[in-house]
């Protein structure tokens, strides 16, 4: 089946950078569109980026581009986030997520991510 | 920015019928898919493409859409699906992803 799990979350001061990742496995990771979403504490979820199956194209909420970049390898079946200049308002829970053609269909379990001096 | 809204809140007493509903300018054009998100867990897809149902959901759930409005009704509501519900869409454009800003339904 399906799994998708998140890592490298955790604390990170107000400025800083840190990377995320996404182990996928049970499905042909190159064959799908990917998406990282988040969900800061008790609010919605936000949509943050999308990544073609083939990493040809990426995009961005507004919210984020300029600092937040998507990438996969497809070798490793992996997704990964990078994050860089982070801010208080980008404490959330980070969810990998599979589209099937114009839905997300499968999600991970989230990773968290505190941005706090 | 483009968005998607729903009420913040629906409540009903189980048995009921609960509507919650998601209205945007694409969604003429574009489908509304909805997630149930219970308290503490990941997102779970309960409908797809407008009115499509996922194996596995019950058929108590189900979707449609006019116009701006995408509707997700639950026939028969039940305590344990109490949960938020987001719907989620593409931007008009074909390349950004939104969420609506979810639906906290009390069965009670």
């Amino acid at each position: 089946q399906v799994q998708l799990v998140e890592s490298g979350g955790g604390v990170v001061q107000p400025g800083r950078s840190l990377r995320l990742s996404c182990a996928a496995s049970g499905f042909t990771f190159s064959s799908y569109g990917m998406h990282w979403v988040r969900q800061a504490p008790g609010k919605g979820l936000e949509w943050v980026a999308v990544i073609w199956f083939d990493g040809s194209k990426k995009y961005y909420a507004d919210s984020v581009k300029g600092r937040f970049t998507i990438s996969r390898d497809n070798s490793k079946n992996t997704l990964y986030l990078q994050m860089n200049s982070l801010r208080a308002d980008d404490t959330a829970i980070y969810y990998c997520a599979r589209e099937d053609m114009v839905y997300i269909d499968s999600w991970g379990q989230g990773t968290l991510v505190t941005v706090s001096s | 920015s483009y968005e998607l809204t729903q009420p913040p809140s629906v409540s009903v007493s189980p048995g009921q019928t609960a509507r919650i509903t998601c209205s945007g300018d694409a969604l003429p054009k574009k489908y509304a898919h909805w997630y149930q998100q219970k308290s503490g867990q990941a997102p779970v897809l309960v409908i797809y493409e407008d009115s499509k149902r996922p194996s596995g959901i019950p058929e108590r759930f189900s979707g449609s859409s006019s116009g701006t409005m995408a509707t997700l009704t639950i026939s028969g509501a039940q305590v344990e699906d109490e949960a938020d519900y987001y719907c989620y869409s593409t931007v008009s454009s074909g390349d950004h992803r939104v969420f609506g800003g979810g639906t906290k339904l009390t069965v009670l």
